[in-house]
């Protein structure tokens, strides 16, 4: 099946570092969608980009709908030991659809 | 306000029979798309429904089936299972043209 191209795959941090990760596909989207899922349980929104270079904050998270609207990144700031998971970015190529096209997945593991 | 609620929470089935899955979206979302996960391939999308009627459709099997009543609850139907099939289906929902909320999902394992 389609699939975004999220990088990295996997991460393991010190706690306080900041972590980076991104989205990236050959399709134009318009909106891009950043989930975190724990074990055994579904996705939870972290944050929703509708527009181009749009540039959204929900917390010590901060995610970009890229220019050319074929990418997202999603930062996290100061990493605490709640933030393991594995994060995913999900993209949808028109408004009228609940198709969405999810990435692999970035595993986070944070070091106390 | 609650959340999207997914029926059963696990269940095993052998192979060759059928089962069907519940899904009762947020008050007041009237779209109800579906998605499997599995180690393997990720999240791919089954099917959306919006208003009781099926708006996209994944690249599935027929084996895959949906409905979605008039109070927007949503089933999915797999008949003859296969070993393959076993899987975390989450159902997720939205208002028109929002993001999406997922359930905690139903683990299907297929024996």
């Amino acid at each position: 099946g389609q699939q975004l191209n999220q990088s990295p795959q996997s991460m393991f941090i010190q706690e306080g570092e900041d972590v980076s990760m991104n989205c990236t596909s050959s399709s134009i989207f318009n909106t891009w969608l950043w989930y975190k899922q724990d074990p055994g349980e579904g996705p939870v929104l972290l944050i929703a980009l509708y527009k181009a270079g749009e540039l959204t904050s929900n917390g010590r998270l901060t995610a970009q709908f890229g220019i050319t609207r074929k990418d997202s990144f999603l930062n996290i700031s100061a990493s605490i030991p709640s933030d393991v998971g594995i994060y995913f970015c999900a993209g949808r190529g028109s408004s009228n659809t609940g198709k969405l096209i999810f990435g692999q997945g970035t595993t986070l593991q944070v070091k106390p | 306000k609650a959340g999207v609620t997914q029926t059963p929470r696990y269940l095993i089935k052998t192979r060759g029979q059928q089962v069907t899955l519940s899904c009762s979206p947020i008050s007041g979302h009237r779209s109800v798309s579906w998605y499997q996960q599995t180690p393997g391939q990720g999240l791919q999308f089954l099917f959306e429904y919006f208003s009781e009627t099926q708006r996209n459709k994944g690249n599935f099997p027929g084996r895959f089936s949906g409905r979605q009543f008039s109070n927007s609850r949503s089933e999915m139907n797999v008949s003859t299972l296969e070993l393959g099939d076993s899987a975390l289906y989450l159902c997720a929902s939205s208002l028109e043209a929002g993001s999406y909320t997922f359930g905690s999902g139903t683990r299907l394992t297929v024996v």
